[in-house]
């Protein structure tokens, strides 16, 4: 099971970019890597998806290098709104295919005014 | 959709009781989820189902919890007997899949929140 480790903690302000680097050195061939927020109170929610080079939506973008041994999720312009615990998750796929979401610590975002 | 709806949202019951907790996935999602937070655990998947069919109980504490899902839209989480220790919140999820068959992104539910005293 690839193992995932990302700072407990970030602090930023109002409309600066948020960078957060995960390390899964031992991510598995057919391993996504997936990103999610929750804030207190409610269960985690998607925020992006990937296998490798970039990938953008609307809200993220996520950066995987060559190795795939760490990706980092980038957060343009934060809000206060942005404040939450941020998941950097592998999936387990194994021979399956299946992406077994093992979620870690987290990193706790607090963006400030 | 409405999105993952769980039930209820707050449970409160003595140790040594039956509890039982309820999911509705996201119709037309063939994979389903149940995890468990705490504050010194976070979150840990219990089981997962694929098309209704359990493929992955590694998770389960105990033998006293159990899951079925009956039908493709419905899916309970039961503990008996209840214990302090199993006070938490308890989140189903739910995920279609892609053309190879393989999750995608996981919508998560409200959440249980159940205290055993």
């Amino acid at each position: 099971l690839a193992k995932t480790t990302q700072p407990i903690s970030m602090d930023s302000y109002e409309g600066q970019e948020v960078n957060i680097t995960c390390s899964h050195n031992n991510i598995a061939t057919n391993d996504y890597i997936t990103w999610y927020q929750q804030f207190p109170s409610q269960g985690p929610r998607f925020i992006i998806q990937g296998y490798k080079t970039k990938v953008t939506n609307e809200v993220a973008s996520l950066f995987i290098p060559a190795d795939r041994k760490s990706s980092t999720l980038s957060l343009p312009r934060v809000s206060l709104s942005d404040t939450a615990v941020y998941y950097c998750l592998v999936g387990d796929s194994g021979n399956t295919g299946f992406q077994k979401l093992v979620f870690g610590t987290g990193t706790r975002l607090l963006v400030s005014p | 959709d409405a999105g993952v709806i769980q039930s209820p949202r707050h449970e409160v019951t003595e140790m040594g009781q039956e509890v039982t907790l309820r999911c509705k996935p996201i119709s037309g999602h063939d994979y389903l989820f149940w995890y468990r937070q705490t504050m010194m655990r976070g979150l840990e998947l219990l089981i997962y189902f694929n098309n209704n069919v359990p493929i992955d109980d590694s998770g389960m504490p105990e033998d006293r919890f159990s899951a079925k899902m009956p039908n493709a839209s419905f899916s309970t989480l039961k503990i008996q007997p209840s214990e302090p220790r199993d006070s938490a919140v308890y989140f189903c999820a739910s995920s279609p899949s892609d053309r190879d068959g393989v999750n995608t992104e996981a919508f998560f539910g409200q959440g249980t929140r159940l205290t055993v005293v």
